[in-house]
């Protein structure tokens, strides 16, 4: 299996320029998640999907689209790109089991300046 | 708003001795709690979790849990250069399937 894979590693942007990141995964995780992480700062949750067809916001949403419409795909789309979204963006999946929060798996990141 | 509280550090410890890592959280219905590494430049990957109060030992990591205080931490018995990098703390709810990080602790092990 290879995972959570990740496209492009690493992104230059210009002010205004839009883009879809990536994001694939091969284990069935039905959860999948959209992550930015800035410098020395942790994890802040952009988006989430539970499924295929169904999405929801997380703490960050605003500047940023996503659809989910297979299993497997789950891309995170930056329209009119602000210096703001210079981040580190992870993608991470989960298979929930029980009513706990389960463990997230994460891809290789996609490193993106805006300029 | 849900938070999760880890001091930044540096912490340096001197290889061969226990690094301690401590973390808060604010929500009391939390049921999950996680300690990923996270090498520089890479991606955070899982080290343990835990859900029960006490402690849970896997290797020369053990986590502990309280969950009366609000607390986690992380152990790391004889500890290794190759130790050395983020960790972070990740909290998780009832149902929502949704983990909320700390900033995250930066670890030196000295040799």
């Amino acid at each position: 299996n290879a995972g959570v894979t990740q496209t492009p590693k690493f992104r230059i942007l210009k002010i205004g320029q839009s883009m879809t990141l990536q994001c694939a995964q091969d284990m069935n995780h039905n959860y999948m998640y959209w992550y930015r992480q800035d410098p020395g700062m942790g994890l802040k949750l952009i988006y989430y999907s539970v499924g295929a067809g169904i999405t929801d916001k997380g703490e960050v949403p605003n500047g940023y689209n996503v659809s989910r419409s297979t299993t497997e795909d789950f891309p995170l789309r930056l329209e009119l790109a602000a210096p703001s979204q210079t981040s580190v963006y992870f993608c991470a999946s989960s298979y929930p089991r029980g009513g706990v929060t389960d463990t997230q798996y994460f891809g290789p990141g996609t490193r993106l300046t805006v300029l | 708003q849900k938070e999760v509280e880890q001091n930044s550090g540096p912490l340096s410890v001197p290889e061969g001795a226990i690094a301690s890592l401590n973390c808060t959280y604010s929500d009391r219905g939390s049921q999950s709690f996680f300690w990923y590494r996270q090498y520089s430049g890479k991606s955070p990957e899982l080290i343990m979790f835990i859900y029960s109060n006490g402690d849970k030992e896997d290797g020369r990591f053990t986590a502990q849990l309280n969950k009366a205080s609000q607390y986690v931490s992380l152990l790391i018995r004889d500890s290794q250069p190759s130790d050395s990098a983020t960790y972070l703390c990740a909290v998780g709810g009832r149902g929502a399937q949704k983990l909320v990080f700390g900033q995250g602790t930066r670890l030196t092990i000295n040799p």
